[in-house]
């Protein structure tokens, strides 16, 4: 089975600084996609930004990036110009195809204005 | 954009007695997926229908029975809800050629 392994549990940011999660995971596919959902207080999961295994690019939305180094099974989130919108728990997410998402713990992301 | 509907939004339910959680996909998706979400926790997979038929399962009790019906719409039928039934359950949906799973807004489920 696939395991998703977030640390650092608790995250703070000042407002309009960076930060970045960390994720990384376990599989033996080749082929597969990596997520972060956001989930804010309001409970509802929000596709944040999603990559898949075989493009070498790294994925970019507006402010959020990842940093996708596959050989080390590293999918890290960045998120830049922090604003206060962006606090929430942030999930990372593994599916190999059309199949279930398996998450990590969870980071809980703090925005200091 | 249509999103993923869900109903009820909360739900208060005795030990013992049964729910019924319904889940309207957003449209031309053709993948439904259930998950858990206890306190504190992450998601976890319970069941997913492709084209109204079960296309995996998960850590789902045999308690719990879920369909998708012919207009895409699912529901996940608990009974004999335990206390640790107590959970908020998210359905999202896809289009398989995609791969990204757009979440529900969930039920909150409560048992007492």
């Amino acid at each position: 089975a696939q395991t998703v392994t977030q640390s650092q549990p608790e995250m703070s940011v000042q407002e309009a600084e960076t930060v970045t999660l960390s994720c990384t995971y376990d599989t033996s596919e080749s082929d597969y996609y990596l997520f972060w959902y956001k989930q804010p207080p309001s409970r509802q999961m929000i596709l944040v930004i999603r990559q898949e295994a075989y493009k070498q690019q790294n994925a970019t939305e507006n402010r959020f990036s990842v940093n996708f180094q596959k050989a080390a099974k590293s999918f890290s989130l960045k998120i830049s110009d922090s604003q206060l919108g962006d606090a929430a728990m942030y999930f990372c997410a593994y599916s190999h195809g059309n199949n279930r998402l398996a998450f990590g713990k969870g980071n809980q992301v703090v925005v200091i204005p | 954009a249509a999103g993923v509907i869900q109903s009820p939004r909360h739900l208060i339910k005795e030990k013992r007695e049964t729910a019924t959680l319904k889940c309207y996909p957003i449209p031309r998706h053709d993948t439904v997926y259930w998950y858990q979400q206890g306190p504190g926790q992450d998601p976890q997979f319970l069941i997913s229908f492709y084209e109204k038929m079960q296309s995996d399962k998960g850590s789902i009790p045999d308690r719990f029975s879920a369909q998708q019906f012919s207009d895409y719409h699912s529901e996940l039928n608990m009974s004999s809800l335990e206390l640790g039934d107590s959970a908020l359950y998210f359905c999202a949906s896809s289009l398989r050629v995609t791969y990204e799973q757009y979440f529900g807004p969930g039920t909150r489920l409560t048992v007492t």
